[in-house]
């Protein structure tokens, strides 16, 4: 079964610092790879996906992602924190063949900033 | 345009009882899932619809749950006899996946705001 691990429950870095938040998925021949953020009281907004291609994809809100096969990774990335980026963060994926294309997600990673 | 939308927002019941949860996809958006979230976890994958059909409900944890898509665009979530640990966060998704997608094709699913279930 397919699955998803973020082996970091919370994050807290002060704004304006980089941030990575690691992520990684079981074997699959052709993972399709997804980060979504969720704010308190809000639903899940996709920040980017990555289907083929190019392992480095840009998101919104200055996010980018970096898909690594060797190392079934898929670690979001972000040069400088702003404090509106408090928020949990979740990576999710989903296979080709998988039927119905639903996603497997990690339990996600809770980021703080300090101001 | 309108996103995903979900009502209730919150519901809040007692063991035992029936509850309903709607969900609105976007408009044009030929699949739609549930998910489930529950405290301090991920989403859950509950049951997907392509068009009016459930294709693949094989996270329904049991047959207390149920869901709906009759003219392919609204769904319902049933839960009947609800107990405390359906209390959770309830998540409905589409993507405009189209009925003849092709093998290796997927798309982005936009979420809804959640219903909040609580079981009393």
């Amino acid at each position: 079964a397919q699955s998803v691990t973020q082996p970091d429950i919370h994050i807290t870095v002060s704004e304006g610092a980089s941030l990575e938040l690691r992520c990684n998925y079981s074997y699959g021949a052709t993972p399709y790879l997804f980060w979504y953020v969720q704010s308190p009281g809000q639903g899940l907004q996709l920040l980017l996906k990555y289907f083929s291609g190019d392992t480095l994809v840009q998101g919104i809100k200055g996010f980018e992602a970096e898909f690594k096969r060797s190392q079934s990774s898929f670690n979001l990335r972000k040069p400088s924190v702003h404090w509106s980026d408090a928020a949990e963060y979740f990576c999710a994926v989903t296979y080709s063949g998988a039927g119905s294309y639903q996603l497997t997600f990690g339990k996600g990673t809770k980021l703080s900033v300090i101001p | 345009g309108a996103g995903v939308s979900q009502t209730p927002s919150n519901k809040v019941t007692e063991k035992g009882k029936y509850v309903e949860l709607r969900c609105d996809p976007i408009s044009g958006h030929t699949a739609l899932y549930w998910y489930r979230q529950s405290l301090g976890q991920g989403p859950e994958f509950l049951i997907y619809f392509q068009g009016t059909g459930a294709a693949d409900d094989s996270g329904l944890p049991n047959d207390r749950f149920f869901a709906v898509r009759p003219e392919g665009s609204v769904s319902t979530l049933k839960i009947q006899r609800t107990e405390r640990g359906d209390s959770a966060v309830y998540l409905c998704a589409s993507s405009p996946l189209p009925l003849s997608g092709r093998v290796g094709s997927t798309d982005t699913q936009y979420f809804g705001p959640g219903t909040r279930l609580t079981v009393l």
